[in-house]
């Protein structure tokens, strides 16, 4: 099993441009979520799926989109990149919501200047 | 919505001698308490975890202890060894699970050899 793969690793963006995280789990897992970590401020959830076709908002949703067409495939979509967006993001998995850990991806380091 | 406020932000100990991370949470409603480890470069690994209905867990050299009435929470490492340098985020949600884990701002652990 590869786990989380998560792509690209490095991104720099100008303002205003949008693009798409990549997050990807072949380990059958149906909760998935992403979250953004920014030095002091640990990590903050962005949006979390429950399942194909459901997802909901976390913690700092604003700016982000997300979809959940398949069990595998979780992509973030940033809409129009700002400088405040600039952080490390970690696309995470779990078996399901209450009895199972999350396994991380690796991240994502993303600049916008 | 959940707070959780973790210290120290830094913590140095030598080698063999133990360690022991603290975090506070803000909602009484939280049941589910897990800890992460982060490796430089890697992504957050669950390493242990604690459910409101326990009140101390143990796993070889790690534990954690949990007081429900001063809404804290205590990670402790025995025996350490520098493969234990890493930063340490706790975390808190109101279901038994996974469900809009609130993390901790983290602590970074460093081995002294």
């Amino acid at each position: 099993n590869a786990g989380v793969t998560q792509t690209p690793k490095f991104q720099v963006l100008k303002t205003g441009q949008s693009m798409t995280l990549q997050c990807a789990q072949d380990m059958n897992h149906e909760y998935m979520s992403w979250y953004r970590q920014d030095p002091g401020m640990g990590l903050r959830l962005i949006h979390y799926s429950v399942g194909a076709g459901i997802t909901d908002q976390g913690e700092v949703p604003n700016g982000y989109n997300v979809s959940r067409s398949t069990t595998e495939d979780f992509p973030l979509r940033l809409l129009s990149a700002a400088p405040s967006q600039t952080s490390v993001y970690f696309c995470a998995s779990s078996r399901d919501r209450v009895n199972y850990g999350y396994t991380f991806g690796s991240g994502t380091r993303l600049t916008v200047v | 919505g959940e707070n959780v406020e973790q210290h120290p932000s830094t913590l140095s100990v030598q080698e063999g001698d133990s360690a022991v991370i603290k975090c506070t949470y803000s909602d009484s409603a939280s049941n589910y308490f897990p800890w992460y480890k982060q490796e430089l470069g890697k992504g957050p690994q669950l390493i242990i975890d604690i459910r409101s209905n326990v009140g101390e867990k143990k796993d070889q050299r790690i534990a954690v202890t949990l007081n429900k009435t001063a809404k804290h929470f205590s990670l402790h490492i025995t025996e350490t060894q520098p493969e234990d340098s890493a930063v340490y985020f706790c975390a808190a949600s109101r279901g038994f699970g996974n469900e809009k884990l609130t993390f901790g701002t983290g602590t970074r652990l460093t081995i002294i050899p």
